[in-house]
């Protein structure tokens, strides 16, 4: 079974940094893109960053470029998330999610999630 | 950005009918869209791709439709384990710009 656990969520400051973690397992990790989606309390679903099966390429929502960084060790079957520069607007549940194979992940029509982890909750807030 | 309208906001619908949930999107996204469904405190489902295509272990009352602008979640005969919020997401750009809409509330009538 296909298994994603988020942690590292919690309060931080206006301006802080934080790093979360999504664990994988019951699949081929390095097979796989990733990404990370959050969601504001209350509110509808944000796609956030997306990493190549590698860990080479990677891409971010413009709400999040520049202050975010999407990394993963595939020898520890993690996906990262280091957040920065952390403003009121980013307090969410963030998820990961697992995205196409690595034979497709760069084409157009393949970046559907499934399946997604319960989420780890950051909360921005002085 | 496309962006992905979903209508309406909340439907209500009484246990074994059909609820019909709507999608458009700004500007034609092809066939690359999905349908998620969230439960209070759970992570979304994936329900279809590919805009008709039901995820592993879906049920078959679930069907989408539409290619284009305009997309169709079919519930046939609501159980009550469907009632939840739908959100649709496009994926139809490379580099990636994914965007989703903003969810409909389907309520127990």
């Amino acid at each position: 079974e296909v298994q994603l656990v988020e942690s590292g969520g919690v309060v931080v400051q206006p301006g802080g940094s934080l790093r979360l973690s999504c664990a994988a397992s019951g699949f081929t990790f390095d097979d796989y893109a990733m990404h990370w989606v959050r969601q504001a309390p209350g509110k509808g679903l944000e796609w956030v960053s997306l990493i190549s099966w590698d860990g080479g390429s990677t891409y971010y929502a413009d709400s999040v470029k520049g202050r975010f960084t999407i990394s993963r060790d595939n020898s520890k079957n993690s996906l990262y998330l280091q957040m920065n520069s952390l403003r009121a607007e980013d307090t969410a549940l963030y998820y990961c999610a697992k995205g196409p194979e690595r034979s497709s992940w760069h084409q157009i029509g393949n970046n559907w999630f499934d399946p997604w982890g319960q989420g780890t909750l950051v909360t921005v807030s002085s | 950005e496309i962006v992905m309208t979903q209508s309406p906001a909340t439907l209500s619908v009484s246990p074994g009918e059909r609820a019909t949930l709507s999608c458009r999107a700004s500007q034609s996204v092809s066939s690359n869209l999905a349908w998620y469904q969230q439960k209070p405190g759970q992570a979304p489902r994936l329900l279809i791709y590919g805009a008709s295509t039901r995820a592993t272990g879906i049920p078959a009352r679930f069907s989408g439709s539409g290619s284009g602008t305009e997309f169709t979640l079919t519930i046939s005969s609501l159980q009550s384990e469907d009632f939840a919020v739908y959100y649709c997401q496009q994926y139809n750009n490379w580099p990636p710009r994914i965007t989703f809409g903003q969810g409909t509330r389907l309520e127990i009538k």
